[in-house]
């Protein structure tokens, strides 16, 4: 069973340009989150989902930030216009329950 | 508020010693899940064990062990006879679902490396 895919796995990108992260959660998961990691800052989360509907959005870090999930199979997280500062590693996990969270591999930024 | 501190930010270790690593957490619910997750070199974010506020049994997973305290508010994580495949950063976690705190809350993770 394929877990948590995330594309691209790596993304390199100039400052100011629109950057899209992509997810396809474990099938029958009906949680989705976002997760950011960065030397400063750890792991932090930005947003989840359940059933589709953004649930917690508090750790987004401003309105450059988006993230969408228009089916249950599929999510997106936007930045508009990226800065330097928003080079991270940006994980995708799923989860049945919303308590046991399987993570992608990773998408790893880099905001030139 | 949630909290997960990892106090020890690096260990190194010789090959086949016992290593322990520490998680100690904050909360104010009775209800919470604790977890253990390990990063290799290659960066993904792999599940070990979790763990929920009821149940303080200590778990032994061949070589790892994990010994939860609620006295303590501690969660640590003992690998026994370590290899050098263990070698990774290792993050301990907590959730509170029933306070609408569902995901996870990390600590900044610990770094182990085991020498050959």
């Amino acid at each position: 069973d394929a877990g948590v895919i995330q594309s691209p796995r790596h993304e390199v990108t100039e400052m100011g340009q629109e950057v899209t992260l992509r997810c396809k959660p474990i099938s029958g998961h009906d949680y989705l989150f976002w997760y950011r990691q960065t030397m400063m800052r750890g792991l932090e989360l930005l947003i989840y989902f359940n059933n589709n509907v953004p649930i917690d959005d508090s750790g987004m870090p401003e309105d450059r930030f988006s993230a969408k999930m228009p089916n249950a199979s599929f999510s997106t997280l936007k930045i508009q216009p990226s800065e330097p500062r928003d080079s991270a590693v940006y994980f995708c996990a799923s989860s049945s329950t919303g308590i046991e969270q399987y993570f992608g591999p990773g998408t790893r930024l880099t905001v030139t | 508020a949630q909290k997960v501190t990892q106090a020890q930010t690096e260990i190194s270790v010789v090959e086949k010693e016992d290593v322990t690593l520490d998680c100690v957490y904050e909360t104010r619910d009775t209800t919470y899940y604790l977890f253990w997750y390990k990063q290799p070199p290659s960066g993904e974010l792999v599940f070990l064990i979790r763990r929920n506020s009821f149940d303080e049994q200590n778990e032994i997973s061949g070589r790892y062990s994990w010994n939860f305290q609620k006295s303590t508010s501690s969660f640590n994580f003992t690998i026994t006879a370590s290899q050098v495949v263990d070698s990774a950063v290792y993050f301990c976690a907590l959730s509170e679902p029933n306070s609408g705190n569902t995901p996870l809350v990390f600590g900044k993770g610990t770094r182990l490396s085991v020498i050959a």
